[in-house]
This record gives structure tokens, C-alpha cells and sequence, in this order.
């Protein structure tokens, strides 16, 4: 059972460019976080979403940032008119549900965004 | 809101014991987690802790809640340089989002 993939693992644009970064969770996971972490900082939440559906973006930038889980393929971040206060690692996790162990989130190996 | 602290770094001597703390604010979390952070890499789950048990041992590791004074502690016996990462703690909001600690570096000298 292959884990949760990400890809590009690392990704170089320059400001004003669009990133998008690619999400597939585990198999049998239909619920997916996005959370971003900042040079020498911890994790922050951005983004949960289910099949189709935004659960909770309280941690998603007002403009610029959008997020996607369609019915078919990967959970899409986006990321429009990137400027150099983007540069950070995106991870994503799964998981089965929520409530007890169901929450346990499995975390992809992140993408490196770096902006030029 | 939700936050949760710990400590930023931790130095500690081949086959001393580490022991990481953690502080949180929303006491309403089922399971409080560890997660493990090697340089460059993704979060590894490390142990978790139902919120209703004091203690839970799990190898090397043990883990201590203390839900009166919403505090969070990873002992880590025999460190190795292998352990050497940065460690998060990882508490659940009641919307399944994880709110996570800023991580304390652990450096483990030979």
C-alpha cells in the first residue's frame, strides 16, 4: 500500500508564476489536509477537504491560494501570482475519516516550493 | 484559538535520556500526537496517546499526559544520533485539523 504521494517534490518559479502542487492520498483515505511549513518554523494548517468538497480552509490565504480534491485524481493546491513569501514546504496528509484513530493523519514527503 | 508550545532545541549526549515537552490549550483532543522530522524529509508518526490514559510506553519511547495542566511529554531512553530530527507535537481541533507545536530540534552528540 503505497503512501500518501506528492509531486513535484520540488518546484522553482519565478514571482508572478503559478505553482500547482499534487496530492494522492493513501488508498482507502478519502480526506486530505494541506499545511505549509515556513524556513524554521512548524506546521500550519491551510486547507481539508473530502471528495469534491472544502471542509475547512480557516488557515488558506485570502487571495492567490485555492484548493481542489475532485472525484477523480489528486488534491490540487494552487497557488497564482507566486511571490517570494510563498518559498516553503507543502505537505499533505490523509486520512480514513475523522474521530479517534480514523484522524490518524499519514503525511506525504512534501514539495518544496522555492521562488525566485 | 487553538496553540500549542514547546521548546525549540534539545541537546542531549549518546544514551542519555531526551525528553521533549509540549503545552496545549484546547482540551477537548481524543488522541495527542508525536510526530518525528528528519532534515529535508516529510513527518513520520512517531506514538500517539489516547487523551483518557496518563502514560503509554512503546519501546524506547514513553509518553506522559498530564490533562490537568494540558501537558505533553516524549522521553526518548538510550538517545541515538539516529534520533536526532526535530519533533512536533500534533494536537487535533474538533474540526480534524492538526494544530502543531513549533517542533524542538533534538541534537544527540557522540
Amino acid at each position: 500500500n503505497a503512501g500518501v504521494m506528492q509531486n513535484p517534490r520540488h518546484l522553482v518559479r519565478r514571482r508572478g508564476q503559478e505553482a500547482r502542487l499534487r496530492c494522492s492520498p493513501m488508498k482507502g483515505h478519502s480526506h486530505v489536509y494541506w499545511y505549509r511549513q515556513l524556513p524554521e518554523e512548524g506546521l500550519k494548517f491551510m486547507v481539508y477537504l473530502q471528495k469534491e468538497n472544502i471542509i475547512d480552509e480557516s488557515g488558506m490565504p485570502k487571495e492567490r491560494f485555492s484548493a481542489e480534491f475532485p472525484k477523480e485524481g489528486p488534491s490540487i493546491l494552487r497557488i497564482q501570482q507566486v511571490v517570494r513569501g510563498d518559498s516553503a514546504a507543502y505537505f499533505c496528509a490523509s486520512s480514513q475519516g475523522t474521530g479517534g484513530t480514523y484522524n490518524e493523519q499519514f503525511f506525504g514527503p512534501g514539495t518544496r516550493l522555492t521562488v525566485l | 484559538g487553538e496553540d500549542v508550545e514547546q521548546s525549540l532545541f534539545l541537546s542531549v549526549r549518546e544514551g542519555d535520556s531526551s525528553v521533549i515537552n509540549c503545552t496545549y490549550t484546547d482540551s477537548s483532543s481524543t488522541y495527542l500526537y508525536w510526530y518525528k522530522q528528519e532534515p529535508g524529509a516529510g513527518l513520520q508518526l512517531l506514538t500517539y496517546i489516547f487523551s483518557n490514559m496518563d502514560m503509554k510506553q512503546d519501546q524506547r519511547l514513553t509518553v506522559l499526559l498530564n490533562k490537568k495542566d494540558k501537558h505533553l511529554s516524549l522521553r526518548i531512553a538510550d538517545t541515538q544520533t539516529g534520533d536526532s530530527a526535530i519533533y512536533f507535537c500534533a494536537v487535533p481541533s474538533n474540526t480534524g485539523k492538526l494544530i502543531f507545536g513549533q517542533g524542538t530540534t533534538l541534537q544527540v552528540k557522540p
